[in-house]
This record gives structure tokens, C-alpha cells and sequence, in this order.
């Protein structure tokens, strides 16, 4: 069974510039949640998607978006980049969501720096 | 606030030796329990989970305990080996609004040969 799939691996951009990623969750589940990895600060949640609906969201500024599709894949922009946009983002997929009882399954992570 | 604290950034152990890894939390809806390995430059792997209706679950060489009533759960890793050298993070869900995962911000074991 594929796990959970994010392109592209690592990417370069400039300070203003917009970025999107992408994400495919293990088949048949349909929660899809992003975080923010940076040195030192942990894993910070960015938001979660289900069935199509963003479901709980982190404490990010209006920059960071996403969305998900119909086949559960989804995407997550940002705009106008800054250099502390650099860091790893991971997604993560489950059956049901965050909630009690749920388990959910890290990608590889896509490594956006920003210069 | 962080609703779910490593407090040691860094741990060394001896290879063959027992790890413990731990982690508290705050917030009383919080009854599930997660934790996972990170290498470097890779998505976290789920390592092991525990509900708030057990003290302890098993998968090989990891054990978690929970203590409900002092709001602290431990990763023991036995025995220790070279591989088991990542970042492990502790994360906690609940209900009744509590349902975001919450990540600690994890614990660098290093496993000397």
C-alpha cells in the first residue's frame, strides 16, 4: 500500500514569490493535515482537511492556504514568501481525522528554502 | 501555551542500555497518545500509540507508560541500539474540541555503539 506522497522534495525560492505543494494521502483515507517543521520549534500544525472542508486550522498568518480535491489529494500554497518560510512541511494522512483513536501517517516532508 | 512538553531536548545512551523518553501535557481531554521517530531529512514514522484506558502498551523493544493523574507518559526503548538514533517526538489528541493533534518539540536520542 503507497504511503503518503509530497512533491516536489526540495525547492528554491525567492523572498515574494508564491509557492504551492503537493500531497497525495494513503488511499481511502481522507483526512489531510500540514505542518511546519523548523529548527528548534518542533512540528507546528498548519491546518487539516476533510473531505474537502478544512476541518481545524493552526496559527498561521492568511499567507498559508490549502485546499483539498474530490480524490482527497490536496495542495497547500504559500504567498508572498519570507525568508522564514524556510523549513520542512510535512503532510500527514488518516482514515478519520486528529481526534482520539486516530493514527496519522507522515510524508517525506517537501524543504522549501526561501532566499 | 504548550499543551504538550519534551523537556529534555537531547538524550545519550549506551548501545544495549534502556532509553526513556518522556513527555507531559496539560490539558485533561487529552486521551490518546502518540509517539513517532524522526530521522533527519524525512517524514516522522509512528512508532507506537496508547488510549487513556491503558497504562501501558508494548511493540517489541517500546513500552509506553501513561500516568493519567500526573499527566506524563515515557517512551522505554529495550535494548537501545545505533538505529534508534532520531528525533522522537510525543503527540496527544483528544475530545470535546481537543481533537487537533499536538506535537511536543522532541527529544534527540543519540545511541553510542
Amino acid at each position: 500500500k503507497a504511503g503518503v506522497t509530497q512533491t516536489p522534495r526540495y525547492l528554491i525560492k525567492t523572498r515574494g514569490q508564491q509557492v504551492t505543494l503537493s500531497c497525495s494521502p494513503i488511499s481511502g483515507h481522507r483526512s489531510v493535515s500540514w505542518y511546519q517543521q523548523t529548527p528548534g520549534q518542533g512540528l507546528q500544525f498548519l491546518f487539516e482537511y476533510f473531505s474537502e472542508t478544512q476541518r481545524n486550522k493552526g496559527n498561521f498568518p492568511g499567507r498559508f492556504s490549502g485546499r483539498q480535491f474530490s480524490n482527497s489529494r490536496s495542495e497547500m500554497n504559500v504567498s508572498t514568501l519570507e525568508l522564514g518560510d524556510s523549513a520542512l512541511y510535512l503532510c500527514a494522512s488518516s482514515l478519520h481525522g486528529q481526534g482520539s483513536g486516530n493514527t496519522i501517517y507522515f510524508g517525506e516532508g517537501s524543504w522549501l528554502t526561501v532566499v | 501555551d504548550q499543551q504538550v512538553k519534551q523537556n529534555s531536548p537531547s538524550l545519550s545512551v549506551q548501545e544495549g542500555r534502556i532509553s526513556i523518553l518522556n513527555c507531559d501535557y496539560t490539558n485533561s481531554m487529552f486521551d490518546y497518545f502518540l509517539w513517532y521517530k524522526k530521522y533527519p531529512a524525512e517524514g516522522p514514522t509512528f512508532l507506537i500509540s496508547i488510549s487513556s484506558i491503558k497504562d501501558k502498551n508494548e511493540d517489541g523493544r517500546f513500552t509506553v507508560f501513561l500516568n493519567k493523574s500526573a499527566k506524563h507518559l515515557s517512551l522505554h526503548i529495550v535494548p537501545s541500539q545505533p538505529g534508534d538514533s532520531a528525533v522522537y517526538f510525543c503527540a496527544a489528541s483528544g475530545q470535546g474540541g481537543s481533537e487537533k493533534l499536538v506535537f511536543g518539540k522532541g527529544t534527540k536520542l543519540t545511541v553510542n555503539p
